[in-house]
Parts: C-alpha cells; sequence; structure tokens
C-alpha cells in the first residue's frame, strides 16, 4: 500500500524553526485525528514525538508540535538544535485495510 | 524493566524459511498489541502487522499479507514473525513495537533491538 507523502529533506539553521509535512488522504490522515510523529537517528530505534495530531508524550520537548489540516499533517520543530537532526517519520491508521501507514520520511540536516 | 528483547541476526538463503522472536518482558503481555515494522537498508519505515496476543487476533498491511505469518505465544510471553520462502528483497531490520496504549493503532512507544534478516545466496 502506498506511504503517506513527506518531503525527502529539509534542513534549517541552529534556532530557526522548520515544518514537515504529510499528506495522505480522507481513507488516513484526513479521515482520522491519530496522526503520529516519530524520530529516528542513526543506528536507534524510533521514538515518538507527537501523537493524534498534536499532543505530546512526557519528556519531548514544547519544541514540537504538530497540527492538521484536511489531509496534509505537519511537524514543526522550533528553536532547532543540533540534536534534532534525524530522520523524522509520520504515521496514522488507514480505514479499508484496517493498518496503520508510516510516510516515506523526511531527513532534517541542522546546517 | 519493560521490554521487548529480539532474537539475533540471522543470515539465509533465498527459498529458506524463518521464524524470529521478540520476547516481552516487565507488563501483562496478553493486554497489549505487538506489531511488526521493516525497514530496508536505507530506507524507511513499513508496518507490516500487527497481534494481539490475548486471542491472536492479527491485522496485516496489505503489502504484507499473505507474505508472512505473526503469532503469538502466550505461555512464552513471545510474538514471532516467520516466512516459509525467503526472497532477497526481505533483507531488512525487522522491529517488533508496542503501542503506548491497549488500542492497536496507538504509537509505539517500546520497541526491541531490531533483528537484521540478510537473505543472500
Amino acid at each position: 500500500q502506498s506511504a503517506l507523502t513527506q518531503p525527502a529533506s529539509v534542513s534549517g539553521s541552529p534556532g530557526q524553526s522548520i515544518t514537515i509535512s504529510c499528506t495522505g488522504t480522507s481513507s488516513d490522515v484526513g479521515g482520522y485525528d491519530f496522526v503520529s510523529w516519530y524520530q529516528q537517528h542513526p543506528g536507534k530505534t524510533p521514538k515518538v514525538m507527537i501523537y493524534d495530531v498534536g499532543n505530546r508524550p512526557s519528556g519531548v520537548s514544547d519544541r514540537f508540535s504538530g497540527a492538521k489540516s484536511g489531509n496534509t499533517a505537519s511537524l514543526t520543530i522550533s528553536g532547532l538544535q543540533a540534536e534534532d537532526e534525524a530522520d523524522y517519520y509520520c504515521s496514522s491508521p488507514r480505514s479499508g485495510s484496517t493498518s496503520v501507514v508510516f510516510g516515506g520520511g523526511t531527513k532534517l540536516t541542522v546546517l | 524493566e519493560v521490554q521487548l528483547v529480539q532474537s539475533g541476526a540471522e543470515v539465509k538463503k533465498p527459498g529458506e524459511s524463518l521464524k524470529i522472536s521478540c520476547q516481552a518482558s516487565g507488563y501483562s503481555f496478553t493486554t497489549y498489541w505487538i506489531a511488526w515494522v521493516r525497514q530496508m537498508p536505507g530506507k524507511g519505515l513499513e508496518w507490516m502487522g500487527i497481534i494481539y496476543p490475548g486471542d491472536s487476533d492479527t491485522k496485516y498491511s496489505p503489502s504484507f499479507q499473505g507474505q508472512v505469518t505473526i503469532s503469538a505465544d502466550k505461555s512464552l510471553n513471545t510474538a514471532y514473525l516467520q516466512w516459509s520462502s525467503l526472497k532477497a528483497s526481505d533483507t531488512a531490520i525487522y522491529y517488533c513495537a508496542r503501542p503506548f496504549s491497549t488500542t492497536w493503532y496507538k504509537p509505539f512507544n517500546l520497541w526491541g533491538q531490531g533483528t537484521l534478516v540478510t537473505v543472500s545466496s
């Protein structure tokens, strides 16, 4: 099944803000308020940063925020830090197939 | 300690069968779903399927339905992912993961360390 659509890469300088988009359809992103975002550093397991569109698990910096409009969700990271450099993945349940689908992933580079 | 511990790396030939495992500890194994996630070399995450060990209810991604089998053994607190005939394209890291709540589509906050499967002639 097709993945959710994310930009392959984004970049920003320390202190700046960046936004990563995640586009799906009315069967996944647009149909549920259950979009999650994961951060994965090289060689590490993913870590959930946002769940249910805009909620942060305890321990996740408030520099991370999420939103959704229609079939597109977004992750914003403000006050970029070197440690934010990682791959980011969105995910959403998908109706019809009763499954979860990930985005293709976005590599964030902190310049 | 709440954790998922996966079996070790495997090197197999095309056409061979394989079963990898994920042992849970520190929580009630039958209460939470456990999923399998594939990550091919240098690629993204792919949700393969998920099982509820309490009654073995299983959901598969259409991309993996019929290609793999997910199972669980309540007596061993262990979930499994198996192939009957491996292909070179099955080369990947396979993670087991548990959602943070008892709802199957919630995000994963507990991950195994990953099992590298290499399929090569």
